[in-house]
């Protein structure tokens, strides 16, 4: 069954220092989100990306954040400058259509120290 | 703006037993879709039942069902026959069905815990 991978699994970062958190989503798939959970809180929004560009974002996705699809398979999460804030788990996802199921990673843990 | 609501933080289920976990929503929209995500402690979001607003039928998966009251707003889930696997964190979700984004807003989810 087909599946949305990510890398890294967990990764632990110094605050101020640049993250890439990368996904290869299902590949026949034409959207893609990221959504970010804080420990013990919600899953929330942070953006969704169509024919390589952003199709919406939420308040959380500031500046500091940026998304690519820099070769046709990978979606990569960026986070310029972290925060310890930004300590979360990550989830990619993707559908085919709006109004399918949405598939998604197992998500990247980030610590920020 | 959406929001989901998932008022029971905890609950528990003997195995076999049946259990139901309540959600509702706020939304002027009149065609969206609600779902029920499962999320083990392997952590990963999987999809458990869906329903598109505009179906009357509640939808069935097996073990799992719903019962959706559009007037009310409510979306509530049903686990019979629970088994050790059903463990997780279970979340309720909204989604509109507008251009390309189709985002999903979550509830805050509930711990279900099955017990022998």
């Amino acid at each position: 069954e087909p599946e949305v991978t990510q890398t890294p699994s967990h990764q632990v970062t110094q605050m101020g220092q640049e993250v890439i958190l990368r996904c290869v989503p299902i590949s026949n798939h034409l959207y893609f989100y990221w959504y970010r959970q804080i420990l013990g809180q919600k899953v929330e929004f942070l953006v969704s990306f169509y024919n390589n560009e952003i199709s919406e974002k939420s308040e959380i996705f500031d500046d500091q954040f940026s998304v690519e699809r820099p070769d046709g398979s990978n979606f990569t999460l960026k986070i310029r400058s972290t925060k310890l804030e930004d300590s979360a788990m990550y989830f990619c996802a993707s559908r085919l259509f709006p109004g399918t199921e949405l598939f998604f990673g197992e998500g990247s843990r980030l610590t920020v120290l | 703006a959406q929001t989901v609501t998932q008022s029971q933080p905890e609950m528990s289920v003997q195995e076999a037993e049946t259990v139901t976990l309540s959600c509702t929503y706020d939304t002027s929209e009149n065609n969206y879709y609600l779902f029920w995500y499962k999320q083990p402690p392997s952590r990963q979001m999987i999809l458990v039942i869906r329903q598109e607003a505009y179906k009357q039928q509640n939808a069935t998966e097996n073990r799992f069902s719903v019962n959706f009251q559009k007037a009310a707003k409510s979306f509530s889930l049903k686990i019979s026959d629970s088994q050790l696997g059903d463990t997780a964190m279970y979340f309720c979700a909204f989604m509109t069905y507008t251009g390309t984004a189709s985002k999903l807003t979550f509830g805050t989810g509930t711990r279900l815990q099955v017990t022998l």
